[in-house]
């Protein structure tokens, strides 16, 4: 198994630029998360899915940021426009229902600028 | 709300000395707890987890964790550390039903360990 795949590993944009982050879950997992990491926060649950329905986006900071997962095999996190602030390293993860251990992605590093 | 507490953030060992961990959590139901590290530059990978049963769980590198119920906690250790066990150490919790889905981390610890 290939693991979570997240794309692209690096991202630098300026900022007022639309940010797009990319997720392939584990195949057969039913559980995606987007979590994001900072200096100062520590990690942020930002929004989950469960069967590709968005559960809990409470952790989503402000209207800029979206999440979509079209289908079982990806998810995308959209941040429009971007701001300095939204630098962080954004990771995607995946579970199984009736397996409690979660994967995680080798994460997106965004720099804006 | 559920919230996980790492009382040390900051650690420097020397090789071959013994580490603990702390972890505390705040919820009074069933919860699963992990332990996860972080190596420099590198994504959150599973060192080990607890489900249910016996309270002292194994996990993979001779990491352990023992779960006081009576105390919130879920301290990891590690009797002898090695220079390679330099990362960041993340104790998460997901508390009530399996399906709940959120898995919430404490700030994290760095672990320093001078050869």
């Amino acid at each position: 198994d290939a693991g979570v795949i997240q794309s692209p590993r690096h991202e630098v944009t300026e900022m007022g630029q639309e940010v797009t982050l990319r997720c392939k879950p584990i195949s057969g997992h039913d559980y995606l998360f987007w979590y994001r990491q900072t200096m100062m926060r520590g990690l942020e649950l930002l929004i989950y899915f469960n069967n590709n329905v968005p559960i809990d986006d409470s952790g989503m900071p402000e209207d800029r940021f979206s999440a979509k997962m079209p289908n079982a095999s990806f998810s995308t996190l959209k941040i429009q426009p971007s701001e300095p602030r939204d630098s962080a390293v954004y990771f995607c993860a995946s579970r199984f229902r009736r397996y409690y251990g979660y994967t995680f992605g080798s994460g997106t590093r965004l720099t804006v600028v | 709300a559920q919230s996980v507490s790492q009382h040390n953030h900051h650690v420097i060992l020397s090789e071959a000395a013994s580490l603990e961990l702390g972890c505390n959590y705040s919820y009074g139901g069933t919860v699963n707890l992990f332990w996860y590290v972080q190596y420099p530059g590198q994504h959150l990978q599973l060192l080990l987890k607890y489900f249910s049963g016996d309270p002292l769980v194994k996990g993979i590198k001779g990491f352990e964790a023992e779960f006081i119920k009576s105390k919130f906690s879920f301290n990891l250790r590690k009797p002898s550390v090695q220079w390679s066990d330099t990362a960041e150490y993340f104790c998460a919790v997901n508390a009530g039903s399996s399906n709940t889905g959120k898995l919430i981390f404490g700030q994290g610890t760095t672990l320093q360990v001078k050869p």
